[in-house]
């Protein structure tokens, strides 16, 4: 069954930690996202890749980072210097080109106390 | 103003209901329309998706664009409490990076 898995569900973690959210496909596609979705803001881009080592930053970049070595996988990793980390996290992917949608993971909600 | 207006609700309605969900936007490339629907603590899923101006139907639901007045519609017939969700419209062209609307909440009520 062809889809995308972010793990864990659930994450907590304290002020000051760095933490990796994970993010695989088995649909293979070479495009893949990060959202980022908080109460009333909609989706907001994160960072996106295109191709296997390659990524660009989205709308609200600062303060996370990703690695793209392979084709199925897209870490996140939100560091300490994201002022407000506490957020639903979503995982996509697409075919690349305008006229592909977006397929979501089942995302990962973060807590930071 | 942004480039995709969504009103976010909540919109309340009966069960077996017809409803309309919209989104206007500004972007005139725009070109591809899609709807997904968003359950609590869930990603979006794909709903429906369109090319261009014209209507789309899939069991009870009805996609609608109307590209001369920047305007997409999303209707449920016979909506059910099963239907209660937010729904997001995504648009994309010129960029394979869609744009998202915020999402309108419906909640249809038995």
């Amino acid at each position: 069954d062809g889809g995308i898995t972010q793990s864990p569900k659930y994450l907590f973690r304290k002020e000051g930690q760095n933490v990796t959210l994970s993010c695989e496909q088995n649909l293979n596609h070479d495009a893949m996202y990060w959202y980022r979705q908080d109460p009333g803001q909609g989706l907001r881009l994160i960072y996106y890749s295109q191709i296997v080592n390659d990524f660009q930053k989205g709308d609200i970049a600062e303060g996370y980072s990703v690695s793209r070595e392979k084709k199925e996988s897209f870490p996140l990793t939100v560091t300490s210097a994201q002022k407000n980390p506490t957020a639903f996290y979503l995982c996509a992917s697409s075919i690349v080109g305008m006229e592909s949608p977006l397929h979501f993971g089942n995302g990962t909600r973060l807590t930071v106390t | 103003q942004k480039e995709v207006e969504q009103d976010p609700g909540p919109l309340s309605v009966p069960e077996g209901a017809i409803v309309s969900l919209n989104c206007t936007y500004s972007n005139s490339a725009f070109q591809y329309f899609m709807w997904y629907r968003q359950y609590s603590r869930k990603g979006p899923e794909l709903l429906m998706y369109t090319y261009s101006s014209g209507n789309k139907e899939d069991g009870r639901f009805t996609a609608q664009v109307d590209k001369s007045s920047k305007y997409i519609s999303l209707f449920i017939r016979d909506s059910q409490p099963s239907d209660s969700a937010t729904y997001l419209c995504a648009m994309s062209g010129g960029s394979y990076i869609p744009t998202f609307g915020r999402g309108t909440s419906l909640i249809v009520h038995p």
